[in-house]
């Protein structure tokens, strides 16, 4: 059983950079057959997805964050990873890692737990 | 804003039946594109409910049912349960925003 799990800091200061590690359990991140996704969810909100990762650092990021993001994967620790700069108060919510097929429209099907991320001074 | 379009909420009574619709457009789920189906459980992760318009993954009652026409889709519920209350979520993807999309959101409330 595949198991995903966010790790970082809970709090940022506008301005600065957030950074989440997603370590994967129960699978290889290299297995070839999925991509990696980061989604988060403001408080009382709908999911947003941010974007995602091949083992092979392919990537493509959400057009309304790309600015912004950065993600990144070290296969070597079984890990991946989400940059994003510049953070507002805007970017407080809960970040999710999630595991999702190759193909373009594929569901995202393991989840992690979720960690939330509050930016304030 | 979303760019698929679901009901706030929905409601209904122990042992009814519910939909929730998701509607999209010509660049999502009217270009082709396959609709997921998430349930998130208070406090709780989003989890794969129904996959590839109409399909579901181990463990989940086939109580849920998924189906896709034209530029919407449809998760449907039967037999509620008190169990089934949660926020439910379409995705799909969009061609125009070359980005995965969700819906905002459905709060299913049973009586």
């Amino acid at each position: 059983q595949v198991q995903l799990q966010e790790s970082g800091p809970g709090l940022v200061k506008p301005s600065q950079t957030l950074s989440l590690t997603c370590t994967v359990s129960g699978g290889s991140i290299n297995s070839g057959s999925h991509y990696w996704s980061w989604i988060r969810q403001p408080a009382g909100k709908g999911l947003e997805w941010i974007g995602r990762i091949y083992s092979s650092g392919s990537t493509n990021y959400n057009p309304s964050l790309k600015s912004r993001v950065t993600i990144s994967v070290d296969t070597s620790k079984n890990q991946f990873s989400l940059r994003l700069n510049s953070v507002t108060a805007a970017d407080t919510a809960v970040y999710y890692c999630a595991r999702v097929g190759r193909r373009i429209a594929a569901p995202l099907d393991y989840w992690g737990q979720g960690t939330l991320v509050t930016v304030s001074s | 804003q979303s760019v698929l379009t679901q009901p706030p909420s929905v409601s209904g009574a122990p042992g009814q039946r519910v939909t929730i619709s998701c509607t999209g457009s010509s660049s999502n789920i009217g270009a082709g594109y396959d609709v997921h189906w998430y349930q998130q459980l208070p406090g709780t992760a989003p989890k794969l409910l129904i996959y590839d318009n109409s399909n579901r993954p181990s463990g989940v009652p086939d109580r849920f049912s998924g189906s896709k026409s034209g530029t919407s889709a449809s998760l449907a519920i039967t037999g509620l349960q008190a169990e089934d209350e949660a926020d439910y979520y379409c995705q799909s993807y969009d061609s125009s925003l070359t980005a995965s999309v969700f819906g905002g959101g459905t709060k299913l409330t049973v009586l």
